[in-house]
């Protein structure tokens, strides 16, 4: 069974330009999570998509947001990038009782 | 919100030695999750410790979820240099998609 996907693995992005990231899930989970890493504030939960639905959200600002698509690949996209950003973006699939299957993450920097 | 407090933070040890990493909260949770992360790797699921008192063992690291399914320890009996990385408490509340990460531990074993 292939395990979870994400691309691009490396970004580099510009203070202001925008960044969609990719996530493909082990088949037959429906359920994908983002998290974001940083040295300082470890994981941190963003949002959760379930047969194309957000159902639960973290504490982010709007500028984060994600959508799922029917084939459950999800994709989370980022406005108006901030230094802050720069951190390891890691996507979860995961279904009942399973635990959580993490990708290899996508690390962003932004200058 | 639900927090969860992970210590210590850095564990520099030789090899041949035990050691015991806790994670504890004010708020129950369904479960309870221990991950291993390596640099450059999504975390991958140790265990999942489910029911008040369980205890998990899985070859020289056995794990427990405290009575009232607060907290949660990780003990490692004689560590190994292969034991080396980040290791993550994660605890699930009312959905398995989402989940409240501790800080981490850095665990260092040397030869």
């Amino acid at each position: 069974k292939a395990g979870v996907t994400q691309t691009p693995r490396y970004l580099i992005k510009t203070r202001g330009q925008q960044v969609t990231l990719s996530c493909s899930p082990i088949s037959g989970h429906r359920s994908v999570s983002w998290y974001q890493q940083t040295p300082g504030q470890g994981l941190q939960f963003l949002f959760e998509y379930f047969s194309e639905t957000q159902r639960n959200k973290g504490n982010f600002p709007g500028r984060f947001s994600g959508r799922q698509f029917s084939n459950s690949r999800s994709e989370m996209n980022v406005s108006t990038l901030e230094l802050g950003d720069s951190a390891l973006y890691l996507c979860a699939s995961s279904q009942q009782g399973s635990g959580a299957f993490f990708g290899q993450g996508t690390r962003l920097t932004v200058v | 919100t639900q927090l969860l407090e992970q210590s210590p933070q850095f564990l520099s040890i030789q090899e041949g030695e035990n050691l015991t990493v806790y994670c504890n909260s004010s708020s129950v949770f369904s479960s309870l999750q221990w991950y291993r992360q390596e640099p450059g790797e999504g975390p991958v699921l140790l265990v999942t410790v489910v029911t008040g008192g369980e205890v998990k063992k899985l070859k020289r690291l056995t794990f427990q979820f405290g009575d009232a399914r607060k907290d949660s320890s990780l003990h490692i009996t004689a560590a190994q240099p292969g034991d080396t990385g980040l290791y993550l408490c994660a605890g699930v509340g009312t959905s398995y998609g989402k989940l409240t990460f501790g800080q981490g531990t850095i665990l260092t074993v040397h030869p």
